[in-house]
C-alpha cells in the first residue's frame, strides 16, 4: 500500500546536466501531476497526464519534459538543468481528475539542487 | 482568474492554544475548497474539503473549516493545538469548470508550536 513513490529523494546536479525523476503510483489512478514547490510560492503545476500515453503542459512547463508510457509511472525530465530549477518536486495522482473536486494523493517529494 | 490568498506566512502558537489559519479566494462562483497539510519532509495530505452543503466541515486530526460565501473565506480552525500540528498548511481552490489541473494553491502558512 505504497501510494505515490518518488525517486530519487535528493539529487545534486551541475548546470547543464540532465536527469529524470520517477513517480510511481500503485492505486490505478488515471491522472498524474508534477508540481514544483519554492519558498513563498506554494505549489505550481509543471505538467500533467490524464492517462497513459498523454501529457499536457501546466503553469510552468519550460525546461521540463514528461512521459507517461505506463499508467502507473510518470517521469519528469530535465534535459539541461539550470540553477532556477533548484526546487522540491512533488508528484501527485488522482483516480479521475476531470473535476476540480478531486482529492490529490502526493508523494513525499524530491529535492533537487542545481549548482 | 482564480486565486488563493493566505495572509499569514508564519504563525506561532503555544501548545494547547486555539488556532485559526486564514484563507481567502477569488473565483467567479463557489469553488471546491481544500486544506492540505505538509509535515516536514513529507508530501501534502488532505485535511478537509468543502464542496457544498453545511458550511462547517470537519476534517482529520481535530481540524475544522468554515466556508463563508460573503467573505470568500475558508478559514481553518482547531480548538487546542498539539505539538505534532507543527507543519505547513495550504489552502487550495478547485474549479467547478474543468479538472484538477486547474487547482490553485495558496502560498502556505507555516505553523510553529511552542511547548
Amino acid at each position: 500500500n505504497a501510494g505515490v513513490t518518488q525517486t530519487p529523494k535528493f539529487r545534486v546536479l551541475k548546470t547543464g546536466q540532465s536527469m529524470t525523476l520517477l513517480c510511481a503510483q500503485d492505486m490505478n489512478h488515471e491522472y498524474m501531476y508534477w508540481y514544483r514547490q519554492d519558498p513563498g510560492m506554494g505549489l505550481r503545476l509543471i505538467h500533467y497526464s490524464v492517462g497513459e500515453g498523454t501529457t499536457a503542459k501546466g503553469e510552468v512547463p519550460d525546461g521540463y519534459n514528461v512521459s507517461r508510457l505506463k499508467k502507473q509511472n510518470f517521469l519528469l525530465g530535465l534535459e539541461s538543468a539550470a540553477p532556477s530549477q533548484t526546487s522540491v518536486y512533488f508528484c501527485a495522482s488522482t483516480k479521475s481528475g476531470g473535476s476540480g473536486a478531486n482529492v490529490l494523493t502526493f508523494g513525499a517529494g524530491s529535492r533537487l539542487t542545481v549548482l | 482568474a482564480q486565486s488563493v490568498t493566505q495572509p499569514d506566512i508564519h504563525i506561532t502558537v503555544s501548545e494547547g492554544a486555539s488556532l485559526e489559519l486564514r484563507c481567502n479566494y477569488s473565483y467567479g462562483a463557489t469553488p471546491y475548497l481544500f486544506w492540505y497539510v505538509q509535515s516536514p519532509g513529507q508530501g501534502l495530505q488532505l485535511l478537509l474539503k468543502y464542496f457544498s452543503g453545511d458550511t462547517l466541515v470537519q476534517g482529520i486530526k481535530g481540524f475544522e473549516a468554515e466556508f463563508k460565501r460573503s467573505q470568500s473565506s475558508f478559514n481553518l480552525r482547531k480548538p487546542s493545538v498539539h505539538w505534532s500540528d507543527a507543519a505547513e498548511y495550504f489552502c487550495a481552490v478547485g474549479p467547478t469548470q474543468g479538472g484538477s489541473e486547474k487547482l490553485v494553491f495558496g502560498k502556505g502558512t507555516k505553523l510553529t508550536v511552542n511547548p
